[in-house]
């Protein structure tokens, strides 16, 4: 299994522009999760899925995030309009109960 | 407030020296504890997770502490290797109706030659 795959690896943007993250689970893995780690904040649960519904978005920062999963496959983060303080590496990842496999992340910088 | 606090923030030792890493937390329901290595420009890697009735866990050279009545736990490294240069994250999982994640700060460990 090839793991985890996020796209894009690395995405540079100026502020106000739509941002849109992508993660493919682990095949089999019901549960997925999207993740914001910074230097200052550590690592933030921003969302988490199981079976494609949204249990808790409390992490989700404002309404400019946004996060769907459309089958057990796919899933996207979208940030819409973007701003700087949106720089991070986001991280995606996937569960079949219990363990989480992380995706190798998406650096963003919003300038 | 549930929290978790790892200690040291920063550590450096000298290869094949041992090292402990702390983590302490006030999370409330406790549903599990994980410990996670995070390799520079990587994702977390998961070693070890442990209930409440678990005391302690291996993998490999790392050996995982669970004391849940002092709401302590420890991430012991035996026999330090280059590639064990990380951070090293605590994680506390709280059982409260659905699942809630509450991540340490890390500890960043260099190990020197």
């Amino acid at each position: 299994d090839a793991g985890v795959i996020q796209s894009p690896r690395h995405e540079v943007t100026e502020m106000g522009q739509e941002v849109t993250l992508r993660c493919k689970p682990i095949s089999g893995h019901n549960s997925l999760f999207w993740y914001r780690q910074t230097m200052m904040r550590g690592l933030e649960l921003l969302i988490y899925f199981n079976n494609n519904v949204p249990i808790d978005d409390s992490g989700m920062p404002e309404d400019r995030f946004s996060a769907k999963m459309p089958n057990a496959s796919f899933s996207t983060l979208k940030i819409q309009p973007s701003e700087p303080r949106d720089s991070a590496v986001y991280f995606c990842a996937s569960s079949p109960q219990g363990t989480q496999y992380f995706g190798p992340g998406t650096r963003l910088l919003v300038l | 407030k549930n929290q978790v606090e790892q200690s040291p923030q920063s550590l450096i030792i000298l290869e094949g020296k041992n090292c402990t890493l702390q983590c302490n937390y006030t999370v409330s329901p406790f549903s599990n504890l994980r410990w996670y290595k995070q390799d520079t420009g990587r994702g977390p890697v998961s070693l070890t997770i442990m209930t409440f009735s678990e005391n302690t866990k291996s993998n490999g050279r790392y050996t995982a502490t669970l004391d849940a009545d002092t709401k302590q736990s420890s991430l012991h490294i035996t026999a330090s290797q280059l590639s064990d240069s990380a951070s090293y994250i605590c994680v506390v999982t709280s059982g409260g109706g659905y699942n809630k994640l509450i991540f340490g700060a890390g500890t960043r460990l260099a190990v020197h030659p």
